[in-house]
């Protein structure tokens, strides 16, 4: 079964600093990637997708992600954090099922990112 | 706004009760999921439909039940209420099906079960 990991519950960044939210995937096949946020009270948010070409996908916000295939990593990246985003930050995987049934997003458990003033 | 409304935002019930959460996906979405977030869990797919046909499955309970009618609204059913039922439930949408989609999420129904 297709997974992602976010090895860091927690990331705490200082305000104008870059930041960086991990992910690791381990899919059969090539791999679709997503990163989403969650606001506090609030739904989830897409940022971006990874579904093939540039390694590095710009998204929302100003965040970018970089697909590393032999890393199997697609770390979330902004070069410069701001209070506003503090938030919890979801990567995710597609996953095919089996011959296409039950094709679905995969959610990892989330890295709550603290951006202090 | 994602343009996906949920109702209600709030319900608290008792062990044993059923109760029914609702969703309208974005206009023109076909695509309808349902999420469950808990503290424990994390966020756990449940369950898709598109224009009216269930199309995945998740870890979804027997007690839990759903459904999208024509006019592609969906209704999540929850029966035989227990006290880990209690959590987050979101609502997303797609235009289309499949994995490779982005999902638009709705604010989310907190259920407390008491």
């Amino acid at each position: 079964a297709q997974s992602v990991a976010q090895p860091e519950d927690q990331v705490n960044v200082a305000e104008g600093n870059p930041l960086t939210v991990k992910c690791t995937y381990s899919v059969s096949g090539n791999p679709y990637l997503f990163w989403y946020v969650q606001y506090p009270n609030r739904g989830l948010q897409f940022l971006l997708k990874y579904i093939t070409g540039d390694n590095l996908v710009k998204g929302s916000y100003g965040f970018e992600a970089e697909f590393n295939k032999s890393q199997t990593s697609f770390h979330l990246k902004k070069p410069s954090a701001l209070v506003s985003d503090s938030a919890l930050y979801f990567c995710a995987v597609r996953d095919r099922g089996v011959m296409n049934r039950d094709d679905k997003i995969i959610f990892g458990k989330g890295t709550r990112l603290h951006i202090l003033p | 706004d994602s343009g996906v409304t949920q109702t209600p935002k709030h319900l608290i019930t008792a062990t044993g009760q059923r109760v029914t959460l609702r969703c309208s996906p974005r206009s023109g979405d076909l695509s309808v999921y349902w999420y469950q977030q808990s503290l424990d869990q994390g966020l756990q797919f449940l369950i898709q439909y598109y224009n009216g046909e269930e199309r995945a499955k998740g870890n979804i309970l027997e007690r839990f039940s759903a459904q999208q009618f024509p006019d592609l609204h969906s209704e999540l059913n929850l029966s035989s209420l227990e006290l880990g039922d209690s959590a987050l439930y979101f609502c997303a949408s797609s235009p289309g099906t499949g994995g490779s989609n982005e999902q638009y999420f709705g604010p989310g129904t907190r259920l407390t079960v008491t």
